[in-house]
């Protein structure tokens, strides 16, 4: 297996602009997770997805931010529109849930740079 | 917020037994300990993870208390390539988030 995909792997923007990071996770899981990474706030978890359900968005910023999946092999986060403080590693994580113990699976990330 | 305490940074000499405690003295019957470490610029990797039992596999050695409020984690023989930021995460089965903390930096010194 290819793992969880990211992409883009580095994207730079100008501010206002609208930005759309996407994951395809492992085949066969059933859990998506969204984190953002920054220096200052360390790993923080956006929102997570079961079964193509969005269970818990609570750590999404704001309206700017919105995720979606649509299916099972594939996820959108997108920044509308993006600012400078959005410049962080945004990571996608999969794993196979709903019972038993969980592992996650990340991705490389996608680096996002706001001008 | 995290449910784990972690010293945020270790050294280790290479070829020696790297040791990474962590407490979590608020830990619940039916939460795992997880263990996750991130190399410079990628994703977390998983390494262990344990429920009340010591655990082993290929990577590491996870050792918890008998009243589970504290764990350590053990790399036998430490390589540079161990260098890196390690997680300890609690966490149960039932829908609960992986909640990353700042975790210990952990430098392998030649």
């Amino acid at each position: 297996d290819a793992g969880v995909i990211q992409s883009p792997r580095h994207e730079v923007t100008e501010m206002g602009q609208e930005v759309t990071l996407r994951c395809k996770p492992i085949s066969g899981h059933n859990s998506l997770f969204w984190y953002r990474q920054t220096m200052m706030r360390g790993l923080e978890l956006l929102i997570y997805f079961n079964n193509n359900v969005p269970i818990d968005d609570s750590g999404m910023p704001e309206d700017r931010f919105s995720a979606k999946m649509p299916n099972a092999s594939f996820s959108t986060l997108k920044i509308q529109p993006s600012e400078p403080r959005d410049s962080a590693v945004y990571f996608c994580a999969s794993s196979l849930g709903g019972g038993g113990s969980e592992k996650l699976f990340f991705g490389s990330g996608t680096q996002l740079s706001v001008l | 917020d995290a449910k784990t305490t972690q010293p945020p940074s270790m050294d280790c000499a290479e070829g020696r037994a790297a040791n990474l405690p962590c407490n979590h003295s608020t830990i619940s019957g039916n939460e795992y300990v997880y263990w996750y470490r991130q190399i410079h610029s990628q994703g977390p990797q998983y390494i262990i993870h344990g429920l009340k039992n010591n655990e082993t596999n290929e990577m590491a050695s996870l050792i918890i208390t008998e009243d589970r409020k504290s764990s350590t984690l053990i790399l036998p023989h430490a390589t540079l390539r161990d260098t890196a930021v390690y997680y300890c995460i609690v966490r149960d089965n039932y829908g609960q988030n992986f909640v990353f903390g700042p975790g210990t930096r952990l430098s392998v010194l030649p």
